[in-house]
């Protein structure tokens, strides 16, 4: 079964500066989509920014950007510029095809001003 | 963006009684929901995914019995937590995607809070 884990409960970054939370995956399969989600004291789960497995181009998403290092099974999300509204939960998650998203366990950010 | 729409976003019910929790997709057909409980400073956990007109497929440790999940329309999914308990307390939140040709993205709902006094 595909697991994704995030291994940063917490991480703090001060307002400006550059965060990295990092994310590994294990799965067997070759395809496959992987995602950052954003989910602030609203709860509402916003998308970040998702990757093809078959795109060795990082995505990126004006502040927002991927490592993605399929080999390793690694997909890291680095935030420049970091703004006081970047405070939230972030989620890895990773969807093969039209099945379901699996969810790491979060990690929480939080923006020293 | 794709809209997905919870209703109610808070309830409260007695212990013993059941509720419902309604998930639409606004402007798209959703062939697929799914359904997540979140315990507090905790990820996602994945109930059950609902396709529209078939039974619903629960994940492992999910009592069917219990949360009855209904798609009976391409827009409309419903959550009913019966007999509830305390336990059953927690943030309840959907998700939907698009039927063929409607694009990979699912799309979140705003969530429902549950509590049961």
């Amino acid at each position: 079964a595909q697991t994704v884990t995030q291994s940063q409960p917490e991480m703090s970054v001060q307002e400006a500066e550059t965060v990295t939370l990092s994310c590994t995956y294990d799965t067997s399969e070759s395809d496959y989509y992987l995602f950052w989600y954003k989910q602030p004291p609203s709860r509402q789960m916003i998308l970040v920014i998702r990757q093809e497995a078959y795109k060795q181009q990082n995505a990126t998403e004006n502040r927002f950007s991927v490592n993605f290092q399929k080999a390793a099974k690694s997909f890291s999300l680095k935030i420049s510029d970091s703004q006081l509204g970047d405070a939230a939960m972030y989620f890895c998650a990773y969807r093969r095809g039209a099945q379901k998203l699996v969810f790491g366990q979060g990690t929480r950010l939080t923006i020293n001003p | 963006g794709a809209v997905v729409s919870q209703h109610p976003s808070r309830v409260i019910c007695k212990s013993g009684t059941s509720v419902k929790i309604e998930c639409r997709s606004l402007d798209f057909q959703a062939t697929t929901m799914f359904w997540y409980r979140q315990f507090p400073k905790q990820s996602l956990m994945l109930m059950a995914t609902s396709n529209e007109g078939s039974k619903a497929t629960y994940e492992q440790g999910v009592e069917k019995d219990k949360f009855l999940i209904n798609h009976a329309s391409l827009t409309l999914s419903t959550l009913t937590v019966t007999s509830a308990h305390p336990e059953d307390s927690s943030f309840y939140i959907c998700s939907a995607r698009p039927g063929q040709g409607g694009g990979n993205t699912i799309y979140f709902g705003e969530g429902s809070w549950l509590t049961v006094v």
